[in-house]
C-alpha cells in the first residue's frame, strides 16, 4: 500500500490539458523533493520531473510540476497520443527512511 | 551515452533465491546513488531499496527488508541485488536506475529496461 496517492485515471482529448495529484504526507512530500516518472510496462521509465519542478534536458515544456504543503502536481498540456502511459509521483519518505511512488495515474488520450 | 543494463532475471521455485546484476556504462560510477525497482504484473511501481555510491550507506523498503540485499562494486561498475526467500508476490520486472545528482535522496533520471524475474508457487 502506497503512502503517496493519485487518481487512477484520467482523460482528455489531444491538445487538451491533464493535471494528476500526488497526496502524501509530512514524513514525505512536505519536506523532500517531488520527482515524476511516466511508464510503458515492458520499457525503461522516464523521468519527467525533478526537484518537484524541474525539467530534464529533452523533456518538452508541455510538462510541469508544482508543490504545495503535502501535496504535488504533474500538469500535461498539449495532450498527445504519444503521452499515453503511466504516470508516477515519487519522493523521499523520511519516516520510514525509504523511497517511495504513487500508486500511478493511467493518461488516456481519447 | 549512459546506460544500465539488466540480468540475472529468471524462474525461480517459490522459497529460492536469485541475484541480479546492473551494469553501468558511460558515467562515474561510484559517483551516484543506484537503486531498485520493480513493477509487478498489473500493479504500480515499487521502490525496492538504494545504496550510495561508496556502498557506505543502504536503505530498504519494508516489503524486502531482511530477504534483499543491495550491494555494487565500483571496480567493475556493476549494480547487485541479491534476492532471497522468493515468494509469488515477488513476480515483476526489475529495473535499477541511477541518481541524477548522486545523492539518494534525488530522482533517478536513467533507468534500465527490467529483467523479469518469475517465482512459481
Amino acid at each position: 500500500q502506497s503512502v503517496l496517492t493519485q487518481p487512477p485515471s484520467v482523460s482528455a482529448a489531444p491538445g487538451q490539458k491533464v493535471t494528476i495529484s500526488c497526496s502524501g504526507s509530512s514524513s514525505n512530500i512536505a519536506n523532500n523533493y517531488v520527482s515524476w516518472y511516466q511508464h510503458l510496462p515492458g520499457s525503461a521509465p522516464k523521468l519527467l520531473i525533478y526537484d518537484n519542478n524541474k525539467r530534464p534536458s529533452g523533456i518538452p515544456d508541455r510538462f510541469s510540476g508544482s508543490k504545495s504543503g503535502t501535496s504535488a502536481t504533474l500538469g500535461i498540456t498539449g495532450l498527445q497520443t504519444g503521452d499515453e502511459a503511466d504516470y508516477y509521483c515519487g519522493t523521499w519518505d523520511s519516516s520510514l527512511s525509504a523511497g517511495v511512488f504513487g500508486t500511478g495515474t493511467q493518461v488516456t488520450v481519447l | 551515452e549512459v546506460q544500465l543494463l539488466e540480468s540475472g532475471g529468471d524462474f525461480v521455485q517459490s522459497g529460492g533465491s536469485l541475484r541480479l546484476s546492473c551494469a553501468a556504462s558511460g558515467f562515474i560510477f561510484s559517483t551516484c546513488a543506484m537503486s531498485w525497482v520493480r513493477r509487478a504484473p498489473g500493479k504500480g511501481l515499487e521502490w525496492l531499496s538504494v545504496i550510495s555510491g561508496l556502498g557506505g550507506a543502504t536503505y530498504y523498503a519494508d516489503s524486502v527488508k531482511g530477504r534483499f540485499t543491495i550491494s555494487r562494486d565500483n571496480s567493475k561498475n556493476t549494480l547487485y541485488l541479491q534476492m532471497t526467500s522468493l515468494t509469488a508476490e515477488d513476480t515483476a520486472v526489475y529495473h535499477c536506475a541511477k541518481t541524477h545528482r548522486g545523492s539518494y535522496l534525488d530522482a533517478s533520471d536513467i533507468w534500465g529496461q527490467g529483467t523479469m524475474v518469475t517465482v512459481s508457487s
